[in-house]
């Protein structure tokens, strides 16, 4: 399985954009980039996902090299709510076999 | 809310136990994966189901079995239990293959 590697921790500022960066430079040309994040006490949740170009949405967007080696997700104004553990992870393959691998994940503090 | 229910919330139970927990996926979901959390291990993926056949198999003991039933609700049933299985167990699930997951709140299981 294609790894990923992220910073253990990060810390920002309430209403500052947060660029949390994710490596995975054996990532395959069929590997979905995924960010998921974990608030205290509860269940993982999906933040944003991508193949090869940027993408927005209303959590965030992601950024990915033009050689998909590494990958940014930016949280343009961080929040309290925004403190979490952020996991990017790499999807296994096509087909109904699917699943995601976690790692470790960066733990987000956010200062108010 | 994501849509995914699991009971229950918390278990305490003794070793050699047996205990079985619950998942309700999302409506609509077809897919249903099975988690676990550890302090040390960080989140693992137990298994998948896809409208109640087996599709992936991940870290998932001898001692841990799972199933799916035509409603979709799947069980994850856990025997002989050791102090190691103290967890939290996830479910989650999603609608096609590289649909994103969601995450119940989870089971809390302590083994004394």
């Amino acid at each position: 399985d294609a790894k990923t590697t992220q910073p253990n921790s990060m810390e920002s500022n309430e209403e500052e954009p947060v660029h949390l960066p994710c490596n995975h430079s054996t990532i395959s040309g069929t590997d979905y980039i995924h960010w998921y994040r974990q608030l205290p006490s509860q269940g993982p949740e999906y933040v944003i996902h991508g193949l090869t170009s940027n993408v927005n949405n209303r959590m965030a967007s992601l950024a990915i090299a033009e050689d998909r080696k590494s990958s940014t997700l930016i949280l343009h104004r961080a929040t309290l709510r925004d403190a979490a553990v952020y996991y990017c992870i790499l999807s296994n393959s096509g087909g109904s076999n699917y699943k995601l691998t976690f790692g470790k994940g960066t733990l987000l503090t956010v200062n108010p | 809310d994501s849509g995914v229910t699991q009971t229950p919330k918390h278990l305490i139970t003794a070793t050699g136990q047996r205990v079985t927990l619950r998942c309700s996926p999302r409506s609509g979901d077809l897919s249903v994966y099975w988690y676990q959390q550890s302090l040390d291990q960080g989140l693992q993926f137990l298994i998948q189901y896809y409208n109640g056949e087996e599709r992936a198999k991940g870290n998932i003991l001898e001692r841990f079995s799972a199933q799916q039933f035509p409603d979709l609700h799947s069980e994850l049933n856990l025997s002989s239990l050791e102090l190691g299985d103290s967890a939290l167990y996830f479910c989650a699930s999603n609608s096609g293959t590289y649909s994103p997951l969601h995450f119940g709140n989870g089971t809390r299981l302590t083994v004394t």
